[in-house]
């Protein structure tokens, strides 16, 4: 079956360290992989989203990486604050559209300062 | 402001009255989705929509309705609620190919 897993339920990072976080999928082949950040109670927020054919993306402090043959996705934010301390999904397309996207349940990272 | 509004934010119902959580959106995007969130399991699909009378099946929509007559409009209907039908719901939209704009969420409680 397919299936999306997220690192780690938690992660802790230092205050001005790089945080990184892992989407692994199994029995996919995804068109593109998307990154939202949620905060308690809140919709989803979409960051960044990474096609087959890209290896990498980047926006402000955060990057992206997706290799399609490990079916693997980091997401890094660096120099992380405080303020970054969210949970955070990966997010597949199971058809080439975007209708069929299913999350990964998340990993809830909290920034100390 | 470009955003996707649902209505109600929050509501307390009884088993087995019907209710429609309202979702319209303004940037005249042609994919719309329900999600509900339950802790631990996460956001899973209920019913999307790829543009107007065109909808489909996520992965529960056991228990829920929902039609696209308008391409700004995409109401969740729950003809008969029961309590496990109890979670936090968002409705979200997007353009093919770019990332969803969500909703802030109708959390339903039903006793």
């Amino acid at each position: 079956s397919q299936k999306i897993e997220q690192n780690s339920e938690a992660l802790n990072i230092q205050e001005g360290k790089t945080a990184t976080l892992t989407c692994n999928y199994t029995n996919y082949s995804p068109a593109y992989l998307q990154w939202y950040r949620q905060d308690p109670g809140r919709g989803p927020v979409f960051l960044l989203l990474i096609r087959e054919n890209e290896k990498e993306k980047r926006k402000e402090r955060l990057k992206v990486t997706f290799d399609t043959t490990l079916k693997q996705s980091l997401f890094h934010i660096t120099a992380s604050q405080p303020a970054d301390s969210a949970t955070y999904l990966c997010a597949l397309d199971r058809a080439f559209g975007n209708e069929k996207l299913t999350f990964g349940t998340g990993t809830r990272l909290t920034i100390i300062p | 402001e470009a955003q996707v509004t649902q209505n109600p934010r929050y509501l307390i119902t009884v088993t087995g009255k019907k209710l429609t959580v309202t979702c319209s959106q303004n940037m005249n995007h042609e994919y719309m989705s329900w999600y509900r969130q339950d802790p631990g399991l996460g956001l899973r699909q209920i019913y999307y929509s790829m543009n107007v009378e065109v909808t489909d099946k996520g992965d529960v929509p056991e228990g829920y309705k929902v039609s696209r007559k308008e391409k700004r409009n995409f109401p969740l209907i729950l003809e008969s609620p029961s309590p496990n039908q109890t979670s936090l719901y968002f409705c979200a939209s997007s353009l093919q190919g770019n990332g969803y704009t969500f909703g802030s969420g109708t959390r339903l409680t039903v006793v």
